[in-house]
């Protein structure tokens, strides 16, 4: 079945930087795009960025764009996203999720990030 | 970008009874529309696709309708494991857009 494993959250200061994981399993991971989604404390859900799954084509909200950078290595099954200039509005919880075309049909158990002095 | 608006922000239901949800894009998506559903502490999970296509595994009770700007999320009989907040996604364009999502809530 699938399984998507996000780690590497935690407290970070304002203009620090994280690097998330999601290790992917279950599935043939070379063949999809992978997303992150996250969501503030209490409030709705927000995508945050795509990868295509050869790693070529790579999209991004506006709100993040310039500052955080989504990756893979299909050689690992993982999918990375790089944060850095950290804002204390991108306290939330980060999902990986698994690409179905442009949808998302499976999410992992999200991992939470707080930026905070 | 594409805005996505839910209504109503809560939804008051017994059980048993049928539960109409409401979406609507600010332009044109086609169909390409997703509904999840997110229960407290939990990550969401992927009811319909395609505006009206269920999801491996998800039960008859729910059904997608709607194209172009106006969606629908229909749960005709509900039980006490469908309470919980339920998103909809455009996937039409980038950057994707989720609604704000409706919580059904006991009556």
């Amino acid at each position: 079945q699938v399984q998507l494993v996000e780690s590497g959250g935690g407290v970070v200061q304002p203009g620090g930087s994280l690097r998330l994981s999601c290790a992917a399993s279950g599935f043939t991971f070379s063949s999809y795009g992978m997303h992150w989604v996250r969501q503030a404390p209490g409030k709705g859900l927000e995508w945050v960025a795509f990868i295509r799954y050869d790693g070529y084509n790579k999209f991004y909200a506006d709100s993040v764009k310039g500052r955080f950078t989504i990756s893979r290595d299909n050689s690992k099954n993982t999918l990375y996203l790089q944060m850095n200039s950290l804002r204390a509005e991108d306290t939330a919880v980060y999902y990986c999720a698994k690409g179905f075309g442009e949808a998302i049909d499976y999410w992992g158990q999200g991992t939470l990030v707080t930026v905070s002095s | 970008e594409i805005v996505m608006t839910q209504s109503p922000a809560t939804l008051s239901v017994s059980p048993g009874e049928r539960a109409t949800l409401s979406c609507r894009a600010s332009q044109s998506i086609s169909s390409n529309l997703a509904w999840y559903q997110q229960k407290p502490g939990r990550a969401p999970r992927l009811l319909i696709y395609g505006a009206s296509t269920r999801a491996t595994g998800i039960p008859a009770r729910f059904s997608g309708s709607g194209s172009g700007t106006e969606f629908t999320l229909t749960i005709s009989s509900l039980q006490s494991e469908d309470f919980a907040v339920y998103y909809c996604q455009q996937y039409n364009d980038w950057p994707l857009t989720f609604g704000g999502g409706t919580k059904v809530e006991i009556k």
